[in-house]
């Protein structure tokens, strides 16, 4: 069963700052990646999806996956504070559809 | 792409009554998801709807708590039975198209 973690639980830097994001799985087979922001409970807004090892941009917003190391990182070019949310990774179960969560890293944004 | 929307928004019920929730996608769509998010925390799949069949529920879900229905390939809702306190959640109905996947913009229950 794919396992899913998050790290770090959370994180706060100054405005401008790279913020980065890490996400760990368990099943190497998996080919679909999401990293998602969520403000305050609110909906799910898909920031980078990623399919093959390498490095996807998107804005400021970059995704690296690593299959074989099992790890993808978010990176968050100059952030401002209305980036201040929850960052979420999913990562497909296998090549399926279905898709496991991490627990979320809190971002905090100082201006 | 694909448009998810779900009714209601937000609901607030008494425990031991039983409430339904809607999703529909603005075009036909194989299989539609159901997730649940506890405040601060992280979304768990439930189950997995296809038109014409059961829904198949992941372990902690069963079937006599949130029946599913997916009578067409636009349109499923999830019932939570019996709604507990510990229902209180966000729930977001889910589905893909290619290797991309949508979310809808969840329904909020609050359970009394």
């Amino acid at each position: 069963q794919q396992k899913v973690q998050q790290s770090p639980e959370s994180l706060t830097v100054s405005e401008g700052a790279m913020a980065s994001l890490n996400c760990t799985f368990s099943d190497g087979t998996s080919n679909n990646f999401r990293w998602y922001r969520q403000h305050s409970a609110k909906g799910l807004e898909v920031l980078v999806s990623i399919f093959s090892d390498g490095e996807k941009e998107e804005g400021r917003f970059t995704a690296h996956l690593n299959r074989a190391n099992l790890h993808v990182s978010l990176h968050i070019r100059e952030p401002q504070p209305s980036d201040s949310a929850v960052y979420l990774c999913a990562v497909s179960i296998g090549g399926g559809y279905k898709v496991v969560f991490g627990s979320g890293t809190r971002l905090l944004v100082s201006p | 792409s694909v448009l998810l929307y779900q009714k209601p928004n937000r609901d607030i019920c008494q425990s031991g009554t039983s409430l339904k929730i809607q999703c529909v996608a603005d075009s036909q769509v194989v299989s539609m998801f159901w997730y649940q998010q506890f405040q601060e925390q992280s979304l768990m799949l439930m189950a997995t709807a296809n038109e014409g069949s059961e829904a198949t529920y992941e372990s902690g879900f069963t079937k006599d708590k949130f029946p599913i229905s997916r009578p067409n390939l636009t349109f499923s809702t999830l019932t939570v039975n019996n709604a507990r306190p510990g229902d209180s959640s966000i729930y977001f109905c889910s589905s893909h198209r290619g290797r991309e996947q949508y979310f809808g913009p969840g329904t909020r229950l609050t359970v009394l």
